[in-house]
């Protein structure tokens, strides 16, 4: 069981606008900014997101972040079929002395 | 540019133990953490435990006992040692390097760069 929670899948049509929820606690959303992780199917994990609203060079301003209290978001608009993969949030967690993530969100673009 | 290159993948037999590579070139090694992930088949990301730029490490309770994180400075080349290896050890490991950002009104830390996985095989 993950200590990030979200929901295991998501689909969109091309075009459309997606958001993908994370929910934790205040040992780590609530007192960490949280990052978002897109894993293209057969590859490693790429940086997607980082400190809640930044995105990484390279990254399409189709992506966007936000965070409020104990909850993250990751939003994805204008979807495109080369977004199908999974999405994993994460964060440092304070109690558990680590970094968590989230059980990761299968996004089908339809 | 920086990259993080892993060691093969490796078949083990439950009960013993494997090391897995990674090496970084493309920016000071020792001036970022290095981290190891882990997913097994089909699952999420499992945070396995960092070594600190002064060789200090850190790692997940899941992993008490079994882990030992080395590095090798003169050759840019971090280790994972894993024992006691059972069928639920089987996984791909990544290595990637964490970031940390003390401005702003909460912490920021973050893997901004990944290897390409070593997938460990456990199997009798």
């Amino acid at each position: 069981q993950s200590v990030l929670t979200q929901p295991p899948s998501a689909s969109a049509t091309p075009g459309q606008r997606v958001t993908i929820h994370c929910s934790g606690s205040s040992s780590n959303i609530g007192s960490n900014t949280v990052n978002w992780y897109q894993q293209l199917p057969g590859t490693a994990p790429r940086l997607l997101m980082y400190s809640d609203t930044q995105r990484p060079s390279g990254v399409p301003d189709r992506f966007s972040g936000s965070k409020s209290g104990t909850s993250a978001s990751l939003a994805i608009s204008g979807l495109q079929s080369e977004d199908e993969g999974e999405y994993f949030c994460g964060t440092w967690d304070d109690r558990l002395n680590g970094v968590v993530f989230g059980g990761g969100t299968k996004l089908t673009v339809l | 540019q920086v990259q993080l290159v892993q060691s093969g993948a490796e078949v083990k037999k439950p009960g013993a133990s494997v090391t897995v590579s990674c090496k970084a070139s493309g920016y000071s090694f020792t001036t970022y953490d290095l981290n190891w992930v882990r997913q097994a088949p089909g699952k999420g990301l499992e945070w396995v435990g960092c070594m600190y730029p002064n060789g200090g490490t850190g790692h997940a309770q899941n992993f008490e006992g079994r882990v030992t994180m080395t590095r090798n400075t003169a050759m840019s080349t971090a280790y994972l040692e894993l024992t006691n290896l059972t069928s639920e050890d089987t996984a791909v490991y990544y290595c990637t390097r964490g970031h940390r950002v003390a401005a702003g009104m909460f912490p920021s830390y973050y893997f901004d760069f990944w290897g390409q996985g070593t997938l460990v095989t456990v199997s009798s």
